[in-house]
């Protein structure tokens, strides 16, 4: 069975400063992986997601996520932090070439604060 | 294009009541889902569907029921609502074909509190 682990439920950077939401996935097959965004009583947002290919993902609002196979990682990284960028983050996996299609799994989520 | 919506956004229940959690997708898309979120513990999925006439249970369907007889539509219903069943409902669409991908879109949820 697959499963996502993110590590810190609670990550507080300084405006401008470094962003890492860290993520780690069980699988016995590559996964494909996805980072949501949820802001403040709304739903889940689709930030980026990796398939195949290129292991360096890019999204939107400047985020990008690194799919790394022999760390079994796929950290979520932005190089400057802004205000509006505090919302809680969610890591989810889903099996491809299993049963599961359409099924994710997800992490237990990361809440981001940015301070000024 | 309205997207995903769920009705209600708030609901309160005492124990041992029913009800029905409304979702609603006007992309035409084959797959629906309906996932719980509990502090701490993420989403969960709850049961699904991959088209009309066709559901499936997640991993904690227990005490919850789903049909689906329309593209457009997938109800949740509470059979007998228990204090455990407090939670935010998310419910989330996908165009079948790209599941592979699996872009899903949520809908704004419901907060349900159970007495």
């Amino acid at each position: 069975a697959q499963s996502v682990t993110q590590l810190g439920s609670h990550v507080s950077v300084s405006e401008g400063a470094l962003v890492l939401l860290r993520c780690n996935y069980s699988s016995s097959v590559p996964p494909y992986l996805f980072w949501y965004v949820q802001y403040p009583n709304q739903g889940l947002q689709l930030l980026l997601k990796y398939t195949t290919g290129a292991t360096l993902v890019k999204g939107i609002n400047g985020f990008e996520a690194e799919f790394k196979k022999s760390e079994t990682s796929f950290h979520l990284t932005k190089p400057s932090a802004h205000m509006s960028d505090a919302a809680e983050y969610f890591c989810a996996s889903n099996n491809a070439g299993g049963t599961s299609y359409g099924k994710l799994t997800f992490g237990q989520g990361t809440i981001l604060t940015v301070h000024p | 294009n309205a997207g995903v919506t769920q009705t209600p956004k708030f609901q309160v229940l005492k124990t041992g009541q029913s009800m029905t959690l409304q979702c609603a997708q006007d992309m035409n898309h084959e797959y629906m889902s309906w996932y719980r979120q509990d502090p701490g513990m993420g989403l969960r999925l709850i049961h699904y569907s991959v088209g009309a006439g066709i559901t499936d249970q997640g991993e904690v369907p227990n005490g919850y029921n789903v049909s689906r007889s329309t593209t457009e539509d997938f109800p949740l219903r509470l059979l007998s609502a228990a204090p455990s069943q407090t939670s935010v409902y998310f419910c989330a669409s996908s165009y079948a074909p790209r599941l592979l991908d699996n872009e899903q879109f949520f809908g704004p949820g419901t907060r349900l509190t159970v007495l």
